[in-house]
Parts: structure tokens; sequence; C-alpha cells
């Protein structure tokens, strides 16, 4: 298996551009989690997906930050317009979930996105 | 609601050293106990777990033992490579539940 894939890897925009991080979870995995990385903030988990709908979005910051799950083996993670405090990086994250079950998340290489 | 605390790093120490790292929680459950490490550059990793009371989670020379009565989940690793030098992080799930609370991590640095 390929594991979690990412895309871009990099990214550099300037303030106010729209920036959209996509993401391929591991082929039968039916939980997707995004999550952000930075100096000062550590780990924080935006939104993750169960079967495609988004359960937990608590962790998006503003309105400017929007995600969506079309079917099972995609998603995007869109910033718009975005910001110098953005930068950061972005993991993205699947698991293959049972109630009951311990569920070790498998993550992406990250996307590492510079706004000026 | 759940938290995990770890102890601050940067941890420093030589090549053969031994290692530990401290991690604490609180859960409202009866939560699974995660180690995951972060090489640079790199996404997270599993690096071993621990889903009850007194197991021993253990991988690639670590390991930690869930301590119920402590609520804590120490990484140790008995002579530490510079290869490890990396950022550790410790995490909880609630059982049932799909999302982990994570540690701010703590990153190792091993000189030769």
């Amino acid at each position: 298996d390929a594991g979690v894939i990412q895309s871009p890897r990099h990214e550099v925009t300037e303030m106010g551009q729209e920036v959209t991080l996509r993401c391929k979870p591991i082929s039968g995995h039916n939980s997707l989690f995004w999550y952000r990385q930075t100096m000062m903030r550590g780990l924080e988990l935006l939104i993750y997906f169960n079967n495609n709908v988004p359960i937990d979005d608590s962790g998006m910051p503003e309105d400017r930050f929007s995600a969506k799950m079309p079917n099972a083996s995609f998603s995007t993670l869109k910033i718009q317009p975005s910001e110098p405090r953005d930068s950061a990086v972005y993991f993205c994250a699947s698991s293959q979930s049972k109630a009951g079950f311990v569920n070790e998340q498998f993550f992406g290489p990250g996307t590492r996105l510079t706004v000026l | 609601g759940n938290s995990v605390t770890q102890m601050e790093g940067p941890v420093t120490l030589s090549e053969e050293a031994f290692l530990t790292i401290n991690c604490t929680y609180t859960a409202t459950g009866y939560p699974s106990l995660f180690w995951y490490v972060q090489y640079p550059g790199e996404g997270l990793q599993l690096l071993l777990k621990a889903t009850k009371a007194d197991d021993k989670g253990s991988n690639k020379g670590f390991e930690a033992t869930y301590r119920k009565e402590t609520t804590s989940f120490h990484l140790e690793k008995g002579s530490v490579q510079v290869s490890d030098s990396a950022v550790y992080f410790c995490a909880l799930s609630d059982r049932g539940y799909s999302t982990l609370t994570f540690g701010k991590g703590t990153m190792l640095l091993v000189s030769p």
C-alpha cells in the first residue's frame, strides 16, 4: 500500500490567495483527519470525517477554512483567503475505525504551507 | 475532557545513553495509549501502543507500560542511537472513538 498521499508537499503563496491541499487516504480506511502543526501550538486536529461525513469540525480555526470529502479516496482542505498566520505543516491521516477497537492513525508526509 | 502532558524538550543525550520521556494523561473513560514518532521532514508514525492497564507496548527497543494507577505511559529505551533523534508524541484515544488527543511532543537529540 502506498500509504496516505498528500499534495502538494510544499506550497508558497501570497496573502489573500486561495490554497487547496489534497489527501488520498489508505484504501479501505473509513476515517480521515486533517491536522495542523506549528511550533507555537503543536499538533491540532482541524476536522475529521467518518464514512465521508464530517463528524467534528470544532478545530477549524475560522470560516476561511473548509474541508470536503466527496468520496472515500479523496479529501481537500481549502483556505480562502490565506493569511501569513496560516503558515504551518498540514497533515492528513486515515484509520480504519470500529467501535471498541484501537484506532491507529496513519499519517501522510504533510504539506508545508508558507503564506507571504 | 481528555489531555496528555509530556515533558518539555529538547532531551539531549549521548549515544548509548538511557532514555526516559515522561507522559501522563487525564481521560474520562478507559483510553488506549500510543507513542508516535516524527522524524525530520516526515509525518508521524506509530511507535507502540497499549490498550489496557499493565500492558507493555514495545518496538525498535522502545518500551512503555500502561500505568492506570499513576495515569502514566512513560517511554523508555535502554541505549539510544543517533538515528533515534526525532520528536516523540504521546497520545490517547477513548475506546470506540476515532480521534486522538496528542501531547505537545518532546524532541530528542542524540549525539555520537
